[in-house]
């Protein structure tokens, strides 16, 4: 089934406590996109890479960190987490650029930041 | 900056029909796309208009004007399960491809 997996889904942590949230997909898609959403504000895009080695920021990139040594995973690091991090992500993948722009999204991860 | 603008919320009656619209302040983008969100999930895609005009996918249609900065999203024989947010979306063209969405339209469909 294609599919794009997050992990966990559910996070408390406290604050400074570096984490990791995992995203893998199996479709071969070349571009991948992590998002936050807060009420209110829609969902904002935090990096995106585009292929393999190549990221770069989306509008919140700050406190957030990716790397993108596989084409199928993406994680989101965050190294010293804060309070205002707390919130709904989401991770994307598309085919790749310049086409629909049809995302196919995980299924998100609730992290809340004490 | 960027900006794309959608009311809020929306309510609309079983049956019929409603429009949601997405304005917007920016340029260089390679089309307008259109998700989907119920309450805890994750968005789905809807729709996409690379070109102005109506693109229409089975109840659901969208139109883009780019020389008036404004696109919609029409829902027709609405459903109780078309209740959700609804979020226009850009992906910008040039040299880099960052992803803009809208603040989202959260649609109420009433008996």
């Amino acid at each position: 089934e294609a599919q794009v997996t997050q992990n966990p889904r559910y996070l408390i942590t406290v604050t400074g406590k570096k984490l990791t949230v995992t995203c893998s997909q199996n479709m071969n898609h070349e571009y991948m996109s992590w998002y936050r959403q807060d009420p209110g504000l829609g969902l904002r895009q935090i990096y995106y890479s585009m292929n393999v080695e190549v990221t770069d920021k989306g509008d919140v990139p700050e406190g957030y960190k990716v790397s993108r040594k596989e084409k199928r995973n993406f994680p989101l690091i965050l190294e010293s987490p804060s309070p205002n991090q707390t919130s709904l992500y989401f991770c994307a993948s598309s085919l790749s650029t310049g086409t629909t722009n049809e995302q196919f999204f995980g299924p998100g991860t609730r992290l809340t930041v004490l | 900056g960027q900006s794309l603008e959608q009311p809020s919320e929306v309510t609309a009656v079983e049956g019929a029909i409603v429009q949601i619209n997405c304005t917007y302040q920016t340029s260089g983008f390679y089309g307008l796309s259109w998700y989907q969100q119920h309450d805890g999930g994750a968005p789905t895609f809807l729709s996409y208009n690379a070109l102005d005009g109506l693109e229409e996918t089975g109840r659901f249609s969208s139109f883009l004007s780019r020389s008036d900065s404004y696109g919609y999203l029409l829902l027709q024989e609405l459903q109780m399960k078309d209740s959700a947010s609804y979020f226009c979306a850009v992906l910008f063209s040039g040299g880099y491809q960052k992803v803009t969405f809208g603040t989202g339209t959260k649609l109420q469909v009433i008996p």
